[in-house]
C-alpha cells in the first residue's frame, strides 16, 4: 500500500460546527503532516507528527487541532472555524520527519459558510 | 514565510515542446525536491536532488541545482496535455526539519 488515504473529500460546515478529518497511510512512515492549501497559492505547513508525537505546530490557531491516535492515523479536529479558512486540507506522510520525500493524500476540500 | 520562488508564474506551451521551470531559495539547504499537482488533487513527488548534486533525470524530467546562485530548474521534454499541472519546488533551510513550498508554476499543455 503506498498510498495516503484522506476523508472526507468534501466537507461544508456552519461556524459553529464540530467536525474532523481523517488521514491514514499504512506505509510504515513515522511522520505525518498536515498542510492547509489557498487556491493558486503552495501549501502551507500547519503540524507535524514524528513517532506519534507532535514536533512542529506553526502557530496554528487553536480551533485547529490535530490528533495522531496511533502510527497509521493523523486527525484534524474543527472547531468554531471562520470562512476564512475554507481550503484544501491535505495530509502527507514521510518515512522519518524532516526533509524525506512526503507521500499525499488527494485532500479533503473544506468550505465555511 | 516562503522559502522559494518561482519563474514563470504561469506557462502555456504548445503539446510536444520542452517546458522550463526555475525555482529561487534564500537559505543553504540540504536537498530540494520537485511536485506536481493537478487540479485540486494532492502533490506527486517527482525528484530530489541533493546540494552536492547539479543534474538528474528521470525520464522526461531533467533538474539541475545551482547552490551558489541558490536555484534549480525543472525541464520538462517533450511536453504532453497530461503534463498540465502545477509545479511545486520544496526546500529544507538547514535546521528546520520540514519542507517549505514555492509559489509553483502553473504549466498548460496544449493539443
Amino acid at each position: 500500500d503506498t498510498e495516503v488515504t484522506q476523508t472526507p473529500k468534501h466537507l461544508v460546515m456552519g461556524m459553529t460546527n464540530k467536525k474532523s478529518l481523517k488521514c491514514e497511510q499504512h506505509m510504515g512512515h513515522r511522520a505525518m503532516y498536515w498542510y492547509k492549501q489557498k487556491a493558486k497559492k503552495p501549501p502551507e505547513l500547519m503540524f507535524v507528527y514524528s513517532y506519534e508525537k507532535l514536533s512542529i505546530n506553526e502557530s496554528v490557531p487553536s480551533r485547529f487541532s490535530p490528533e495522531c491516535p496511533n502510527s497509521s492515523l493523523l486527525n484534524l479536529h474543527l472547531h468554531a472555524l471562520q470562512p476564512e479558512d475554507s481550503a484544501l486540507y491535505l495530509c502527507a506522510s514521510s518515512q522519518e520527519a524532516g526533509a524525506n520525500v512526503l507521500t499525499f493524500g488527494a485532500g479533503s476540500r473544506l468550505t465555511v459558510l | 514565510s516562503q522559502q522559494g520562488e518561482e519563474d514563470p508564474q504561469a506557462l502555456s506551451i504548445q503539446e510536444g515542446e520542452n517546458a522550463t521551470m526555475n525555482c529561487s531559495y534564500k537559505t543553504s539547504i540540504n536537498n530540494l525536491q520537485w511536485y506536481r499537482q493537478n487540479s485540486g488533487r494532492g502533490l506527486v513527488h517527482l525528484i530530489l536532488i541533493r546540494s552536492n548534486e547539479r543534474e538528474k533525470h528521470s525520464g522526461r524530467l531533467r533538474v539541475t541545482l545551482d547552490t551558489s546562485k541558490k536555484s534549480s530548474s525543472l525541464l520538462i521534454t517533450a511536453s504532453r496535455a497530461a503534463d498540465t499541472a502545477s509545479y511545486f519546488c520544496a526546500t529544507d533551510p538547514q535546521g528546520a526539519q520540514k519542507l517549505v513550498f514555492g509559489q509553483g508554476t502553473r504549466l498548460t499543455i496544449n493539443p
